[in-house]
Order: structure tokens, then C-alpha cells, then sequence
């Protein structure tokens, strides 16, 4: 059974850039078709997309944060990640990875599957 | 980009039928998929592709999308419903997946 773990530090301090990893187990995140992404949640805020790869490694990024974000494929590790820069108050949040899925293969991807989700905050 | 809205809130006696809103400009021509997130949870969808069911997900949640209005709804409600609803779509002319801002459900 497919599981995502988000995993790096709880507190990253302004300025600084804030990494996560995401590990995929119980498949290969090179799998055909797969695409993975990340989604943030502000405390008691709604939810945030971020950004997706595709396996081909194709990547999508929100416009609000694409100057600001990374996101990364490492087949060796199987898990991808997420890297933030210059990050203030504003981007404290829930941190999850998802993901994606098109069972009618129309293109209109949907996050079906979601990790628990790791809080980091920003702050010094 | 595009935006969907959502009312903050929505309030069902058990037993009842709620409706969850979605507005977006011609959403209808779209294809919207549904999220629950319980307290402290990550979200699990509920629909996808407008109206289909993920399996596991209960017969009462179903959907509709037309015009520029999609719902989502959730008959026989309860008090395990109670939870914030989001829907989201991937808009195609930009290549952004976006989400509404979320719905908390009630149960009286």
C-alpha cells in the first residue's frame, strides 16, 4: 500500500530556506503517469497548492511562490522534496505532500493520496 | 488566476441533506473534485471528476457541477460528517491546480 512521509525540520528561521522531503513507499515514485506535489495549510487557514512534478519531471508551480520554490525528484531515495527561500511569518503552515491521480486520463489531476503533514514554523 | 468561492459555513440537522457550493466563472465547463479534512487530519477526497466516488467513500456524498455553481452533496448526514469541505480544480489555461477556500460543516 502506497504511503507519503513528510519529514525535515519544525522551525526554520526568517530569511533562511525551508527543505522538506517527502518518502514514497510501497511503489517507485518513477511508476508511470506518477505525479507527485506539495500543499501548505496555515494554521487555521484553507488550503494552499504549491507546486507538482510530473515523473517525467515536468514541474508546475503556483505563481504566488514560484519565485521562491523548488520542487525535486530523487529516484535513488524515492522521494521528492520541496524547497522554499527567503521565508517569512506568512509561509508557517501544515506542510503536506500528495499524490496525484487521473483515473479517466482526461488530465484533471486530483490528489488522492495525502501524508499526515508536518507543521513548520517560521520564526527566529 | 482562476478563484472558487465557498460559503465559510454550513449548518445540517442529522438525518438531513447538506449542500456545499462552489462558485467559479463557467465552472460548470470544469471538472471539480471534493475534499474532507476532519480536525488535525490530512484532507481525503470524496469526489472527483465532478460526481464519482473514491472507493470506501460512503453513497451519501455525491456531486453535481453546472453552470457556475458546483456542489457538493451529503444526504442522511452525520455527526462524523461534521469536518471542512474544499473543492479545487486544475485550471487548464494556466497548467494551476487551485482550491476554494473551504466549507465547515456542521452538525447540529
Amino acid at each position: 500500500q502506497l504511503q507519503l512521509q513528510e519529514s525535515g525540520p519544525g522551525l526554520v528561521k526568517p530569511a533562511e530556506t525551508l527543505s522538506l522531503t517527502c518518502s514514497v513507499s510501497g511503489d517507485s515514485i518513477r511508476s508511470s503517469n506518477s505525479f507527485w506535489g506539495w500543499v501548505r495549510q496555515p494554521p487555521g487557514k484553507g488550503l494552499e497548492w504549491i507546486a507538482n512534478i510530473f515523473y517525467s519531471g515536468t514541474t508546475y508551480y503556483n505563481p504566488s511562490l514560484k519565485s521562491r520554490v523548488t520542487i525535486s525528484v530523487d529516484t535513488s531515495k524515492n522521494h521528492f522534496s520541496l524547497k522554499l527561500t527567503s521565508v517569512t511569518a506568512a509561509d508557517t503552515a501544515v506542510y503536506y505532500c500528495a499524490r496525484l491521480s487521473d483515473d479517466k486520463t482526461y488530465g484533471h489531476y486530483y490528489f488522492d493520496l495525502w501524508g499526515r503533514g508536518t507543521l513548520v514554523a517560521v520564526s527566529s | 488566476s482562476y478563484v472558487l468561492t465557498q460559503p465559510p459555513s454550513v449548518s445540517v440537522a442529522p438525518g438531513k441533506t447538506a449542500r456545499i457550493t462552489c462558485g467559479g466563472n463557467n465552472i460548470g465547463t470544469k471538472t471539480v473534485h471534493w475534499y474532507q479534512q476532519r480536525p488535525g487530519q490530512a484532507p481525503v477526497l470524496v469526489i472527483y471528476y465532478d460526481s464519482d466516488r473514491p472507493s470506501g467513500i460512503p453513497e451519501r456524498f455525491s456531486g453535481s457541477n453546472s453552470g457556475n455553481t458546483a456542489t457538493l452533496i451529503i444526504t442522511r448526514v452525520e455527526a462524523g460528517d461534521e469536518a471542512d469541505y474544499y473543492c479545487q480544480l486544475w485550471d487548464n489555461t494556466s497548467d494551476h491546480w487551485v482550491f476554494g477556500g473551504g466549507t465547515k460543516l456542521t452538525v447540529l
